[in-house]
């Protein structure tokens, strides 16, 4: 089945550290890709969606300054998170979906867990 | 607005004790209402797609159903391993946006 792998899985660095999370679709090519934030207990928040060879398109309230996305390939966008603070402390996960498959699901990868100190 | 809806927010099931989660949803035209698995830790897992109401969808001890305003994920005789966080998420005809429920922690006691 289709793969999305996100890196690191746990990332703890100090406050005013730019921290970069990978994801990439294994086996399928993905134009467009999402990147969540979940809080604890709490569901899925959308925070942008990243677009293959363009600009990403962010939520309401999400800072594009604060969170650089970067989707160079059909199979990698990456976060950035610039001069982190403690309050950027989350889990954060991507999803892709296979581009030639509109109707088909959203996979997700297995999220990262930032601590900012 | 398009607006997911989950209940119950928690659950605690004895082994084999069978029963239903709900997501209610409102949606300007529905692609697709999808259900997801998501462990402690980890990323969602996607379990099935329903696209249109009557649409029924099996896998092992999980059953998905949909109508027009809401679907039912059914547990039959679950297993101390059913126990997760189901997440259901509805996707409108017009843009790529899911939006998610708050989802179902189910726990199941051996």
């Amino acid at each position: 089945g289709a793969v999305v792998s996100q890196h690191p899985s746990w990332v703890i660095c100090k406050s005013g550290t730019s921290v970069k999370i990978e994801c990439r679709s294994l086996d399928f090519q993905a134009t467009t890709m999402f990147w969540y934030r979940q809080f604890p207990k709490q569901s899925l928040m959308l925070m942008a969606t990243s677009n293959e060879g363009s600009k990403a398109t962010y939520e309401q309230g999400v800072e594009k300054d604060k969170f650089l996305i970067n989707h160079a390939s059909l199979t990698l966008s990456t976060l950035t998170v610039t001069s982190a603070h403690p309050e950027d402390s989350s889990f954060y996960i991507c999803s892709a979906r296979d581009q030639g498959r509109p109707n088909q699901p959203q996979h997700f990868g297995d999220g990262t867990r930032l601590s900012i100190l | 607005e398009d607006q997911v809806t989950q209940s119950p927010e928690a659950l605690r099931l004895q082994e084999g004790e069978s029963s239903s989660l709900n997501c209610s949803y409102t949606v300007s035209g529905l692609r697709g209402l999808f259900w997801y698995r998501q462990d402690p830790g980890k990323g969602p897992e996607f379990l099935f797609t329903l696209y249109s109401a009557g649409e029924e969808k099996e896998k092992e001890r999980l059953k998905a159903t949909l109508t027009k305003k809401e679907s039912f994920l059914h547990i039959t005789a679950p297993k101390p391993e059913d126990s997760a966080t189901y997440l259901c998420a509805v996707q409108a005809r017009t843009g790529n946006q899911f939006y998610f429920g708050t989802g179902t922690s189910l726990t199941v006691i051996p």
